[in-house]
């Protein structure tokens, strides 16, 4: 099982651009979360889907956004890029609904984004 | 609101040293802590979780809720340990992690 995968590793984009990252989760879990890590700091919750929603949101504009698919992977779509959007992008994976509440996540390696 | 607070952004420790690593946190429910390891070139990983109470790589962490703590302590350093390790938090049924600032550990042969 290789856990938690993401796609591109590293990606340089200028201002004003959109993204999409993607992400697909360890084997047997349905519940994909994304996480911004910016240089020097924790990684900060941007959001959680499950059951193909977004179950919840983080202190993040609108210009993110995301979808999760039947097969529950996931993407981060982000809109109108600026400079302050230049992070790591982590994606999580685990074992959703209420009966595995607080279940442990599982990270991937993340995207590097650039903004130029 | 959540928040974790890691006072050390950088911390060295000799080999053969006990160590610990603070953690403090604000929530108003009832909270789960965990600490995550982050070792050179590899992904963010779960150390441990206080609802386990378990000891993983010799490592143990005890929630306070007089205090609002969950250090992580181990007895006797080793090199292996050296690493970047982050406090995270999540209250009950609600999944969203709130991490804090992370510790970089250094351990001195």
């Amino acid at each position: 099982d290789a856990g938690v995968t993401q796609s591109p590793t590293h990606l340089i984009k200028t201002r004003g651009q959109q993204v999409t990252l993607r992400c697909s989760p360890k084997s047997g879990h349905d519940t994909v979360s994304w996480y911004q890590q910016a240089l020097g700091q924790g990684p900060q919750f941007i959001f959680q889907y499950y059951e193909e929603e977004e179950r919840q949101r983080g202190n993040f504009p609108d210009r993110f956004s995301g979808h999760q698919f039947p097969n529950y992977s996931s993407e981060l779509n982000v809109n109108a890029l600026l400079l302050g959007d230049s992070a790591l992008y982590l994606c999580a994976s685990s074992l959703g609904g209420a009966r595995y509440s607080n279940q442990p996540q599982h990270f991937g390696d993340g995207t590097r984004l650039s903004i130029l | 609101a959540q928040r974790v607070t890691q006072p050390e952004k950088l911390l060295s420790v000799f080999k053969g040293a006990p160590v610990e690593l603070k953690c403090n946190y604000s929530y108003s429910g009832s909270p789960e802590l965990f600490w995550y390891v982050q070792y050179s070139r590899q992904r963010l990983q779960l150390l441990l979780r206080h609802i386990s109470r378990e000891s993983i790589k010799g490592f143990t962490a005890d929630l306070n809720k007089g205090e609002t703590s969950f250090h992580l302590k181990k007895p006797f350093a080793q090199e292996e340990d050296s690493a970047m390790y982050y406090c995270a938090l999540s209250g009950f049924g609600n999944e969203k992690l709130t991490f804090g600032t992370g510790t970089r550990l250094t351990i001195i042969p």
